[in-house]
């Protein structure tokens, strides 16, 4: 079946616009995840959702990024007024449910590359 | 809060050589633990999960990794590695409540020399 998937693949913008980036985890997953790995780091956590609500948004940024996602599908992270250490490979990924205790796997997509200039 | 350690950023091995990567974490309760490799131009997929039961876990490509509880780590194993398996390793942890947020260490990034 399908994976996850993203979009832009990249994303090149210029300091100070917006941008928005997409995710569409696979069907029937419940939960979602963004990260960010900037080059030559780990990845670290962003926001997840369970359904349409985000419990946890501890790992935004600023207030300059947000999140949303509907229909318990399709989620956007939005970022403002980018800055060049918005520059990162932005990760989502899904998984059946958001139980920590099953220890749910995670599958990630391919990643939006983000060059803010 | 978690934080999870991976000691090797670079490792060069000939193919048949025996690999270890180190992954420690630091977390005062019952955690999942995750090893993803990231081949290169492909997306990170999961190589091996622990959550309970044998501390021992086989996952693909004949990779193995050991959950020590007293030494909070986790480390990955393969006999004998093949030019394939050349990519980055990625160890990550996530407390066994609810959310389920990984915690991922700095990755391992591998090469193997054919």
């Amino acid at each position: 079946g399908a994976g996850v998937s993203q979009s832009p693949s990249n994303k090149v913008t210029e300091k100070g616009k917006d941008v928005e980036l997409r995710c569409d985890p696979i069907s029937g997953h419940t939960a979602l995840y963004w990260y960010r790995q900037r080059l030559g780091q780990g990845l670290e956590f962003l926001i997840y959702f369970q359904g349409n609500s985000a419990p946890d948004k501890s790992g935004l940024p600023s207030d300059r990024f947000s999140a949303e996602r509907t229909g318990e599908s399709v989620s956007t992270l939005t970022i403002q007024r980018t800055q060049q250490e918005d520059s990162a490979v932005y990760l989502c990924a899904s998984s059946q449910t958001s139980g920590g205790s099953s220890g749910d796997t995670q599958y990630f997509g391919p990643g939006t590359r983000l060059t803010v200039l | 809060a978690q934080s999870v350690s991976q000691h090797n950023h670079h490792v060069i091995l000939s193919e048949a050589a025996s690999l270890e990567l180190g992954c420690n974490y630091s977390y005062g309760g019952t955690v999942n633990l995750f090893w993803y490799v990231q081949y290169p131009g492909q997306h990170l997929q999961l190589l091996l999960k622990y959550f309970s039961g044998d501390p021992l876990v086989k996952g693909i490509k004949g990779f193995e990794a050991e959950f020590i509880k007293s030494k909070f780590s986790f480390n990955l194993r393969k006999p004998s590695v093949q030019w394939s398996d050349t990519a980055e390793y990625f160890c990550a942890v996530s407390p066994n409540n609810a959310g389920n947020m990984l915690t991922f260490g700095g990755g391992t990034r591998l090469m193997v020399k054919p």
